[in-house]
């Protein structure tokens, strides 16, 4: 069963922040919220986590909710080299699974 | 630092050939796995290990087989290929009992004829 919903696409203008969003409703005290992107067929890419706490790093920021059943991964300036899948995961990292949802192709146009 | 490195990058099988799928990593990682992704679909765990000599079945284990003798190494075998398991193929490691990031190797593409 799928622990996250995600819109399957979405579609960000240059320059503009990408909002995308998330849905764990039935996430656990101890489930960390993870983001990654997959480019084409790369293999897919980490960007961000978290427990609580929103969080920044050099690629983007999680904002997640007082309640923790949603987030937002925001990537405040898309620019075309963005467009990928972006995958949100739920993850106790105690155990061992990473299971993927089917993500949200966002698309970064000109 | 190579990272998590896979083995080979393009496969062709015949149906019913057998071919193991190598993954290494050099980052001292405990936990490995192994996904397969259709196209136009999302990844799919094959199976899992926590540490040499500890592997776990994932959504979609039929059909493979995994060991793991030691930290770097974590093999996928098919032993018996079939046109349903073409697919492009991920390996990826982490720390265990961290929240840290897992790291993929950029996978194998496999087809079945």
């Amino acid at each position: 069963d799928a622990k996250t919903t995600q819109p399957p696409s979405m579609d960000c203008a240059e320059g503009r922040a990408a909002n995308l969003p998330c849905n764990h409703s039935t996430i656990s005290g101890n489930e960390y919220v993870y983001w990654y992107r997959q480019i084409h067929s790369q293999g897919p890419q980490y960007i961000i986590h978290g427990l609580k706490n929103n969080e920044t790093n050099e690629m983007a920021s999680l904002i997640i909710t007082e309640d923790r059943k949603s987030s937002t991964l925001i990537l405040p300036h898309a620019t075309l080299r963005d467009t990928a899948v972006y995958y949100c995961i739920v993850r106790v990292v105690s155990e061992g699974d990473m299971r993927f949802g089917a993500g949200t192709r966002l698309t970064v146009k000109p | 630092n190579a990272g998590v490195t896979q083995t080979p990058k393009f496969q062709v099988l015949k149906t019913g050939q057998s071919m193991t799928l190598q993954c290494a990593q050099d980052m001292n990682h405990e936990y490995m796995s192994w996904y397969r992704q259709d196209p136009g679909m999302g990844l799919r765990l094959i199976h899992y290990s926590v540490g040499a000599g500890i592997t776990d079945q994932g959504e979609v284990p039929n059909g493979y087989n995994v060991s793991r003798s030691t930290t770097e190494d974590f093999p996928l075998r098919l032993l018996s290929a079939a046109p349903s398991q073409t697919s492009v193929y991920f390996c990826a490691s982490s720390y265990w009992g961290r929240s840290t990031e897992a790291f993929f190797g950029q996978g194998t593409r496999l087809t079945v004829v």
